[in-house]
């Protein structure tokens, strides 16, 4: 089965532009999680989705949007970038989410670095 | 809101050696407890899940505890290799459903 898959892997932007990421989930999973991760933090929850629905949303600004199709892939969208967004952006997959300790499936994280 | 709190330093440990890394929550005693392993460059993959109802769980040369009592899960690695040097992450549900919320990792360093 292949893995987590996110597009693209590295972005270089400059502050003001807008960027969207994408994450294709394992198959058969419906549950995508987005995450923000610089070092030093762990990883901060972003937003989750379920079946084209948003279920959860961490505390970040507005300019941090996501959505799901139908497919189960998950697209992430940073408008008006500032150079604090530079970081690692994960997404994880599962078959239902987190509630019951479901593991997650990461993939490979886009760095994104905004100048 | 619970937090988690993990050791920031990294921690050197001799090959062959027991490596024990911790991880401290804050509020209420989660429903489980789940750790990762994070090589540099790439997304966390998982170890092990506890449950609040049990003590220990193990998976090869890995044991995980879980001490609801302390707020604590320690993490073992026995007869460590220098291929176990990756940062581990601790993670537990948050305070809304379909959250987990994460330590910042702990870097292990084996040294052959």
């Amino acid at each position: 089965k292949a893995g987590v898959t996110q597009t693209p892997r590295y972005l270089i932007k400059t502050r003001g532009q807008q960027v969207t990421l994408s994450c294709s989930p394992i198959s058969g999973h419906r549950s995508v999680s987005w995450y923000q991760q610089t070092p030093g933090q762990g990883l901060q929850f972003l937003f989750e989705y379920f079946s084209e629905t948003q279920r959860n949303k961490g505390n970040f600004p507005g300019r941090f949007s996501g959505r799901q199709f139908s497919n189960s892939r998950s697209e992430m969208n940073v408008s008006t970038l500032e150079l604090g967004d530079s970081a690692l952006y994960l997404c994880a997959s599962s078959m239902a989410g987190t509630s019951g300790g479901e593991t997650q499936y990461f993939g490979p994280g886009t760095r994104l670095l905004v100048l | 809101s619970q937090k988690i709190e993990q050791n920031s330093e990294a921690l050197n440990i001799q090959e062959g050696k027991t490596a024990t890394l911790t991880c401290n929550y804050t509020n209420y005693s989660p429903a489980y407890l789940q750790w990762y392993r994070q090589d540099p460059g790439r997304g966390p993959v998982f170890l092990l899940l506890i449950r609040e109802n049990e003590k220990e769980k193990r998976k090869e040369r890995l044991k995980v505890t879980f001490d609801t009592t302390l707020k604590q899960s320690l993490f073992h690695i026995t007869a460590s290799q220098p291929a176990d040097s990756a940062t581990y992450l601790c993670a537990l549900p948050g305070d809304s459903n379909y959250q987990l919320i994460w330590g910042a990792g702990t870097k292990l360093i084996i040294k052959p």
